[in-house]
C-alpha cells in the first residue's frame, strides 16, 4: 500500500526546476505532500483531493491525476531553503495515510 | 496555539529497559498518529488513535509494543524490552479530523538503545 516515489534523489542549482512523483497501485483519496529537513519533523505543504486538482504554495505546486493514481510536486526555480526530503502520503477510501519512502533534493548555490 | 509536543526529545534505553514516548496533540485535535522513522528512511506508519480508542494498529509490531489515548493526557507509545532495532526516530502527529486534513507533526523522539 505505500506509494512508490521518483526519482530517489535530485540534485539542483539555485533556480532550476524539478519534478517529483507519487504512484499508487490502487485508487486514492487524497495525496499529502510533506518535506522534512534533516533532524527536524516533517512539514505540510498541501493536501489534494480526488478531481484532478492542483494547487500552489510560493513556487512549489501539484496536480493529482485520479485515473492514473499519481501526484507531481512541481518545484520552479528553486532556492536553497527547499533542499529536504519530500514525502508523499497517500489515503485509500479515506483511511489512513501511507508514506513514500521520499526523494532527497538538494539544492546548490 | 501550540504545536505538537513530544517528550522526550532524545531517550536512551538498555536493552532490555522499557521505553515510554509521550505526544500531546495539537489543542483541538483528537487524531493521533505514530511514525517510526529509521536513520534515511520513510515514514512507516504504526498505529492510529482516537480518544480512548485504537482505531488502526496494522504497522505495529505485534509483540513489546502499545499504544494508547486516554480521554486525560498524552498519547504514549510504550515499548517494552528494547533491542537495538527500535533505535529509530518516533513520531507523532495530530489532525483535527480523519482523513483529508494536514497532519501537524511533532519534533519527534530520537530513541538509542544501547
Amino acid at each position: 500500500q505505500q506509494p512508490v516515489q521518483s526519482p530517489q534523489a535530485v540534485i539542483l542549482r539555485e533556480g532550476e526546476d524539478a519534478v517529483i512523483n507519487c504512484s499508487s497501485s490502487k485508487a486514492l483519496y487524497s495525496v499529502h505532500w510533506y518535506r522534512q529537513k534533516h533532524g527536524e519533523a516533517p512539514v505540510f505543504l498541501m493536501i489534494l483531493l480526488k478531481g484532478g486538482e492542483q494547487k500552489g504554495h510560493e513556487k512549489i505546486s501539484a496536480s493529482f491525476n485520479e485515473k492514473k493514481q499519481q501526484s507531481s510536486l512541481y518545484l520552479t526555480a528553486s532556492q536553497l531553503s527547499y533542499s529536504g526530503t519530500y514525502f508523499c502520503g497517500t489515503e485509500f477510501n479515506n483511511n489512513d495515510m501511507r508514506f513514500g519512502a521520499g526523494t532527497r533534493l538538494t539544492v546548490k548555490p | 496555539n501550540a504545536g505538537v509536543m513530544q517528550n522526550p526529545r532524545h531517550l536512551v534505553r538498555r536493552r532490555g529497559q522499557e521505553a515510554r514516548l509521550r505526544c500531546s496533540p495539537m489543542k483541538g485535535h483528537s487524531h493521533v498518529y505514530w511514525y517510526r522513522q529509521l536513520p534515511e528512511e520513510g515514514l512507516k506508519f504504526m498505529v492510529y488513535l482516537q480518544k480512548e480508542n485504537i482505531i488502526d494498529e496494522s504497522g505495529m509490531p505485534k509483540e513489546r509494543f502499545s499504544a494508547e489515548f486516554p480521554k486525560e493526557g498524552p498519547s504514549i507509545l510504550r515499548i517494552q524490552q528494547v533491542v537495538r532495532g527500535d533505535s529509530a526516530a518516533y513520531f507523532c502527529a495530530s489532525s483535527r479530523e480523519k482523513g483529508a486534513y494536514e497532519q501537524y507533526f511533532g519534533p519527534g523522539t530520537r530513541l538509542t538503545v544501547t
